[in-house]
């Protein structure tokens, strides 16, 4: 079963404008990362935040983490064009396991 | 480094063939993982190792897929035989494994279609 679901699955934004995307998961976690995918690319990592985090900034990302309400956020300042992609949060659970659970993603626009 | 490397990155193929996936994961890293991913379904991980030993398969849909690490810089996934629904795009990752659920390391992926 999955484990994060990112809201919304689609979102189409001006340059220079913020982009927020949500993920909502079920269970205890280890930590929390976020990726990116390009077009027809492999998937690459932006942010790791770990479960006693609760913000995390990386350049222009912010990330935060409420895990009484097991739902994390990305934020993107100021997006450029290239910012276009597809956003994926993945959860680790506790335990141990290296297993990462992947959501279905958010497809990012940003237009000129 | 060059990354994770995986070939090819397109296979066409017809039904009832054979169909082998490569990969090299990054030099060092403990852990190596295969995905799929469609539309309809999103990211799977179908297998995953450590230290060259699979730990955990229940991802596998069906025993037409197998998967080998025969060492620490080299892993197959195998399709025999193959079927439509297979099309996918088939992608490694690699993670050192320092620490739990640690980052993964994805490579470009194969786009396997099955006619």
């Amino acid at each position: 079963s999955q484990q994060g679901e990112e809201d919304p699955q689609a979102l189409s934004i001006q340059e220079g404008e913020n982009a927020t995307m949500n993920c909502s998961y079920k269970t205890s976690i280890n930590n929390l990362q976020w990726y990116r995918q390009n077009s027809g690319r492999g998937l690459v990592h932006l942010i790791l935040i770990r479960s006693n985090e609760r913000e995390k900034h990386s350049g222009r990302l912010r990330v935060t983490l409420d895990t009484s309400k097991k739902s994390s956020s990305l934020l993107i300042t100021a997006s450029r064009a290239a910012d276009t992609a597809s956003y994926f949060c993945a959860t680790g659970a506790r335990g141990g396991s290296e297993k990462l659970v992947f959501g279905k993603g958010t497809k990012l626009t940003v237009n000129p | 480094d060059a990354g994770v490397i995986q070939s090819p990155r397109h296979e066409v193929t017809e039904m009832g063939q054979e169909v082998t996936l490569r990969c090299k994961p990054i030099s060092g890293h403990d852990y190596l993982f295969w995905y799929r991913q469609t539309m309809m379904r999103g990211l799977e991980l179908l297998i995953y190792f450590n230290n060259n030993v699979p730990i955990d398969d229940s991802g596998m849909p069906e025993d037409r897929f197998s998967a080998k690490m025969p060492n620490a810089s080299f892993s197959t996934l195998k399709i025999q035989p193959s079927e439509p629904r297979d099309s996918a795009v088939y992608f490694c990752a690699s993670s050192p494994g320092t620490s739990s659920a640690d980052t993964q390391y994805f490579g470009p992926g194969t786009r396997l279609t099955v006619l």
